[in-house]
């Protein structure tokens, strides 16, 4: 069945660092792909999705681009704060609201 | 407008017995989903409702159910519980779409002893 696969964690970045996690995904068609953060104590929220091969979403400095032939989804981000310090999740969706999960990358940024 | 609300927040119950745990989407909402998050599993869908239907349903056992009300309003039920049952069980609603983003409640933290 359809899976996503992202890097272990924990990130540990100093601030003004470079951040990529890397996810990859098994579907049998064409999902679209998202990366949700969970900040402490709260729930998920989606940071930034794409819905077709080339896209790339982009939000508050992260960005991913759908790569259909290397099936990944890779977050980046030029220069991490302090305030990015959260759980992120690399997900896709084939069918209406089957949301299927990685297993999360906790991100750490130290002043 | 009010995001999406769960309750309880908190809840601790001893094996067998059973739980129930509801969710307020997002006004407008027609779709409510509903997953388990532990740290050993992740993530895991466990079923999505639409307009009182359920329309996915996740690899989870029977003792796992749920429905959804007129209003949108969607609660799932535990039965004779587990110690494996204890996560945070997080309810998310959308429009319904294809797709759509998905917006989630805080959770629900059940603690099984």
């Amino acid at each position: 069945g359809d899976s996503v696969t992202q890097m272990e964690g924990p990130v540990t970045l100093s601030e003004e660092a470079f951040l990529t996690i890397n996810c990859t995904y098994t579907a049998t068609g064409y999902p679209s792909l998202f990366w949700y953060v969970q900040y402490p104590g709260e729930g998920l929220q989606l940071l930034l999705k794409a819905t077709k091969a080339d896209d790339k979403g982009s939000n508050k400095g992260f960005e991913a681009t759908y790569r259909k032939e290397t099936t990944s989804f890779h977050l980046e981000k030029g220069s991490v704060q302090v305030s990015d310090s959260a759980v992120y999740f690399c997900a896709l969706s084939e069918e209406v609201n089957d949301m299927r999960f990685g297993a999360g990358t906790r991100l750490t940024v130290k002043p | 407008k009010a995001g999406v609300t769960q309750t309880p927040r908190y809840l601790i119950k001893t094996r067998g017995q059973q739980v129930t745990l509801s969710c307020s989407p997002i006004s407008g909402h027609r779709s409510v989903s509903w997953y388990q998050q532990t740290p050993g599993q992740g993530l895991q869908f466990l079923f999505e409702y639409f307009s009182e239907t359920q329309r996915n349903k996740g690899n989870f056992p029977g003792r796992f159910s749920g429905r959804q009300f007129s209003n949108s309003r969607s609660e799932m039920n535990v039965s004779t519980l587990e110690l494996g049952d204890s996560a945070l069980y997080l309810c998310a609603s959308s429009l319904g779409g294809f797709a759509g983003e998905l917006f989630f409640g805080e959770g629900s933290r059940l603690t099984v002893l």
